[in-house]
């Protein structure tokens, strides 16, 4: 297998654009989780699904985030308005079961101006 | 709500040494705890998991143990090598339904030759 795929790798873009960052998560995997890390917060659960359902948004931080899993191969997740605190790098994850471990992909780093 | 808490300062050690990073939670105890690796520029990557009826638990040279009384973990990689360097980050579960993980900050640990 792949591996999670993500892209893109790198986006930048200027502070009022919209977003969308894509992940492909391992086939067979029941949940998909997004993180984003940055140096002073480190790793943050934004949200994760299982089946393609939102289970737990509580990490989203605020309405400016918005994300999607139409199927079990493909997750989005946007940002509209982007400002230049949402700078970071992006992952998502995908998990063949419950507590078992996390299948990170490379990331996407995102730099708003 | 439950805080991690790992080294922030980098460890440096010499080759063929062996490496102890901890990890140390506030709260309640989890059901599991898990322990990845990850490179600069890359995703996290799974290295080993361990349940709270386990007090240690071994693949190749790496050990980990769970204390739930100190209510810490210790990551030990024995016979220490350059390519071992990296950051090393605990998970643990922080919601009932026990997938939820969330990240420490990850400790630094530089082997050299």
């Amino acid at each position: 297998d792949a591996g999670v795929i993500q892209s893109p790798r790198h986006e930048v873009t200027e502070m009022g654009q919209e977003v969308t960052l894509r992940c492909k998560p391992i086939s067979g995997h029941d949940y998909l989780f997004w993180y984003r890390q940055t140096m002073m917060r480190g790793l943050e659960l934004l949200i994760y699904f299982n089946n393609n359902v939102p289970i737990d948004d509580s990490g989203m931080p605020e309405d400016r985030f918005s994300a999607k899993m139409p199927n079990a191969s493909f997750s989005t997740l946007k940002i509209q308005p982007s400002e230049p605190r949402d700078s970071a790098v992006y992952f998502c994850a995908s998990s063949p079961r419950h507590t078992g471990e996390l299948f990170f992909g490379e990331g996407s780093r995102l730099t708003v101006l | 709500s439950q805080k991690i808490e790992q080294n922030s300062e980098a460890l440096n050690i010499q080759e063929g040494k062996t490496a102890t990073l901890t990890c140390n939670y506030t709260n309640y105890s989890p059901a599991y705890l898990q322990w990845y690796r990850q490179d600069p520029g890359r995703g996290p990557v799974f290295l080993l998991l361990i349940r709270e009826n386990e007090k240690e638990k071994r693949k190749e040279r790496l050990k980990v143990t769970f204390d739930t009384t100190l209510k810490q973990s210790l990551f030990h990689i024995t016979a220490s090598q350059p390519a071992d360097s990296a950051t090393y980050l605990c998970a643990l579960a922080t919601n009932n339904a026990g997938n939820m993980l969330t990240f420490g900050g990850g400790t630094r640990l530089m082997v050299k030759p």
